[in-house]
């Protein structure tokens, strides 16, 4: 079946600081590619639909200056964390849309600790 | 606007024993409907989906849910639960390719 990667799959970072993650389609194009959060023992929840070429779609209440995304290519879609805080800790997933299936697929997910 | 519940955040079933995992949808288009499983740290698995066709959708590890449109549900079933079944289960629903997925219903499976 078809693959997506995440990178990294944990980091810690200070506060204030910027981190990047990654998500790549590793097999399959995705024109569409999706960011979601998960904070523990909860849903996940959308922030973000990231189309490529393009500027990329936030949910209500998303800050779109903090969480930065950028789908530059077909099969990578980054998010970049700006300023991170350590209310910002949370598990990062992203999945990808392959239209040749019909199917999304989900990436590993990063988990992000900010101290 | 679509939008997802589960009833019940956490069951707890003997081994052997009948799954049931409750899930509502509501979509202002006929819709696609998921169900996910997610083991600690990890990220989500695919365990089965409707898009059209067939209403009773036969998945992996011996799941199986039924589309029922006048009831708009999506419940998971699994004849005999095994201790490996134990996780967090989510139920999600897409109207082409936003999803939206439920508070998700924690699986506890007893020896």
């Amino acid at each position: 079946g078809a693959v997506v990667s995440q990178h990294p799959s944990w980091v810690i970072c200070k506060s204030g600081t910027s981190v990047k993650i990654e998500c790549r389609s590793l097999d399959f194009q995705a024109t569409t590619m999706f960011w979601y959060r998960q904070f523990p023992k909860q849903s996940l929840m959308l922030m973000a639909t990231s189309n490529e070429g393009s500027k990329a779609t936030y949910e209500q209440g998303v800050e779109k200056d903090k969480f930065l995304i950028n789908h530059a290519s077909l099969t990578l879609s980054t998010l970049t964390v700006t300023s991170a805080h350590p209310e910002d800790s949370s598990f990062y997933i992203c999945s990808a849309g392959d239209r040749v299936t019909d199917t999304q697929y989900f990436g590993p997910g990063t988990r992000l600790t900010v101290l | 606007a679509q939008s997802v519940t589960q009833l019940g955040s956490h069951v707890s079933v003997s081994e052997g024993a009948l799954v049931l995992l409750r899930c509502n949808y509501s979509s202002s288009v006929p819709p696609y409907l998921f169900w996910y499983v997610q083991y600690p740290n990890q990220g989500l698995q695919l365990l089965l989906k409707y898009t059209t066709g067939a209403t009773l959708v036969k998945g992996i590890n011996g799941f199986e849910a039924e589309f029922k449109k006048s009831e708009t549900s999506f419940h998971l079933t699994k004849p005999s639960a095994h201790m490996s079944d134990a996780a967090e289960y989510f139920c999600a629903v897409s109207d082409s390719y936003d999803m939206r997925f439920g508070a998700g219903t924690r699986l506890t499976v007893k020896p």
